[in-house]
């Protein structure tokens, strides 16, 4: 199976400063057609997980532009431009790339 | 408005059998490709299973794997979820999410989830 490996575990964040997320794969995700299967998602208190990105950097419908996902093969990130108090919760980072889809332990983001 | 709606969950003695549903609403159900993804408290989602349109393709994680089977109701709409030898580790929060395809048919994975219905293994 693919490890995701996700840091930092937890990011202490001021609204309307920029945060950063990290995730690695064990493996590389970059397929032949030029897309990397790796996905996002925000988890916030008591909801079910919400997809932000998917193949590397597409924004998934409804997601705000704030959002945007970068990096290739084995090294991803995920920036927020300016965080906002609604952005509070967890992010996983997930693969795609081959079964069974594997996900990253979390980051949980927190406002100062 | 799309909507997944899961139920069937419960308090289920070791050795025991449930089986989810999840109702869908708001998209087409029967073009659609499906799974069941889930959360032990306090843990990180787990993919369980997938299952095509047709049903013709069906996958499973190693951890439920010969315990576990995947189903579909095209006409009523719904997905199951067979769950039999239950153990104290598949006590987790059970989400139903939808795989769809963006307008370049690229695929997006669990563009739509379930509120999740909790099923808990004890004696």
């Amino acid at each position: 199976d693919i490890v995701m490996t996700q840091s930092p575990l937890s990011l202490p964040v001021t609204p309307g400063e920029p945060a950063s997320i990290s995730c690695r794969s064990s493996q590389s995700l970059l397929r032949s057609n030029g897309y990397n299967y790796l996905d996002w998602f925000l988890q916030r208190p008591g909801q079910a997980p919400q997809l932000l990105i998917y193949l590397g950097s597409n924004r998934a419908s409804g997601v705000p532009d704030r959002f945007s996902g970068s990096g290739s093969g084995t090294d991803f990130t995920l920036k927020i431009s300016r965080v906002e108090a609604e952005d509070v919760g967890v992010y996983y980072c997930m693969q795609v790339h081959q079964s069974p889809r594997t996900f990253g332990q979390g980051t949980k983001v927190e406002i100062k | 408005e799309m909507q997944l709606v899961e139920s069937g969950g419960g308090l289920v003695q070791p050795g025991g059998s449930l089986r989810l549903s999840c109702v869908a609403s708001g998209f087409t159900f029967s073009i659609a490709e499906m799974n069941w993804v889930r959360q032990a408290p306090g843990k990180g989602p787990e993919w369980v299973s997938y299952i095509s349109p047709s049903g013709d393709i069906i996958l499973y994680a190693d951890s439920v794997k010969g315990r576990c089977s995947i189903s579909r109701d095209n006409a009523k709409n719904t997905l199951f979820l067979q769950m039999n030898s239950l153990r104290a580790e598949d006590t987790a929060l059970y989400y139903c999410a939808r795989d769809h395809r963006d307008a370049s048919k690229l695929p997006i994975a669990f563009d739509i989830w379930g509120q999740g219905t909790m099923v808990t293994v004890s004696s």
